[in-house]
C-alpha cells in the first residue's frame, strides 16, 4: 500500500499562513492524494484532494509537487479553529486499494 | 439534511458482553466502513462494505463483526472476543463512483469496557 510520512506535529500563530507538508514517495501514477482533519472528539471531515494539479477550495489549498513525491496542504489564515489533526490519504481505485487508510497525521497548535 | 449518524454517543460496556454500535447515512452512499481510534493515535480500519449483502474485513477486523442488509445501515458488533474493546469507533460513507470523491464521517460513539 502507498503510504505517506508527516510531521507528528507544528505550530502557527493566528492569522498566518500554515504550510502542512506530506511526503509520499511510493505513491503510483493513479493515486489520488486526500486530506482530511479531525477537530478533538469529533469525526474527520474532508479537506481537499487532487491528482496532479495544485487545487485550491474555500478551506483550503493542496500543492502538488511535479514528480507527485510530495504535497502541502496550505492554510491561508490560519484560525484558532483550524486547531486539529491533519491526515495525508492515498487512495486508487479499485478493490480495498480505494479505501481511506490513515496514519497518525499532523497535530496543528495555532497560538492567538 | 443528508448525513451519517452514529449512535450512542457514549457507550459502557461489562466485560463479556456483546455491544452493537449504530451507523445509519441518508447519503444514497454505496461503501460504508468502520475504523477504530485510540488515544493519540491514527483510524484503524475494522470492516468495511461496497455494497449491500457484502462487506470485507479491515485490518483488525478480529473480535468485530458487521451486516450490511441496507444501503442506509452498516451496524458494527463488538464481541466479548475482542480483548481491548475500549475506544473511539467512527463510520464514514462515501459514493464508489471513484476515489476522487469525499468521505463523509459520522461524530464517533466512545466505547467504554467497565
Amino acid at each position: 500500500d502507498a503510504k505517506t510520512t508527516q510531521p507528528n506535529s507544528m505550530e502557527s500563530n493566528e492569522e498566518e499562513p500554515v504550510h502542512l507538508p506530506c511526503n509520499h514517495s511510493t505513491i503510483s501514477g493513479t493515486d489520488y492524494i486526500h486530506w482530511y482533519r479531525q477537530l478533538p472528539s469529533q469525526g474527520p471531515e474532508y479537506v481537499i484532494h487532487g491528482l496532479t494539479s495544485n487545487v485550491n477550495n474555500r478551506m483550503a489549498s493542496l500543492a502538488i509537487a511535479e514528480d507527485r513525491k510530495s504535497s502541502t496542504l496550505i492554510l491561508h489564515r490560519a484560525t484558532l479553529r483550524d486547531a486539529a489533526v491533519y491526515y495525508c490519504i492515498l487512495t486508487n481505485y479499485g478493490g480495498s486499494q480505494g479505501n481511506l487508510i490513515f496514519g497518525k497525521g499532523t497535530k496543528l497548535s495555532v497560538k492567538p | 439534511d443528508g448525513g451519517i449518524t452514529q449512535s450512542p454517543k457514549y457507550l459502557f460496556r461489562k466485560e463479556g458482553q456483546n455491544v452493537t454500535l449504530s451507523c445509519e447515512q441518508n447519503l444514497n452512499h454505496d461503501a460504508m466502513y468502520w475504523y477504530r481510534q485510540d488515544p493519540g493515535q491514527g483510524l484503524r480500519l475494522i470492516y468495511y462494505s461496497q455494497i449491500v449483502n457484502d462487506f470485507q474485513k479491515g485490518d483488525i477486523a478480529e473480535g468485530y463483526s458487521v451486516s450490511r442488509e441496507k444501503k442506509e445501515s452498516f451496524p458494527l458488533t463488538v464481541t466479548s472476543a475482542q480483548k481491548n474493546p475500549t475506544a473511539f469507533y467512527l463510520c464514514a460513507s462515501r459514493t464508489n463512483q471513484g476515489v476522487n470523491t469525499e468521505a463523509f464521517f459520522g461524530q464517533g460513539t466512545r466505547l467504554t469496557v467497565v
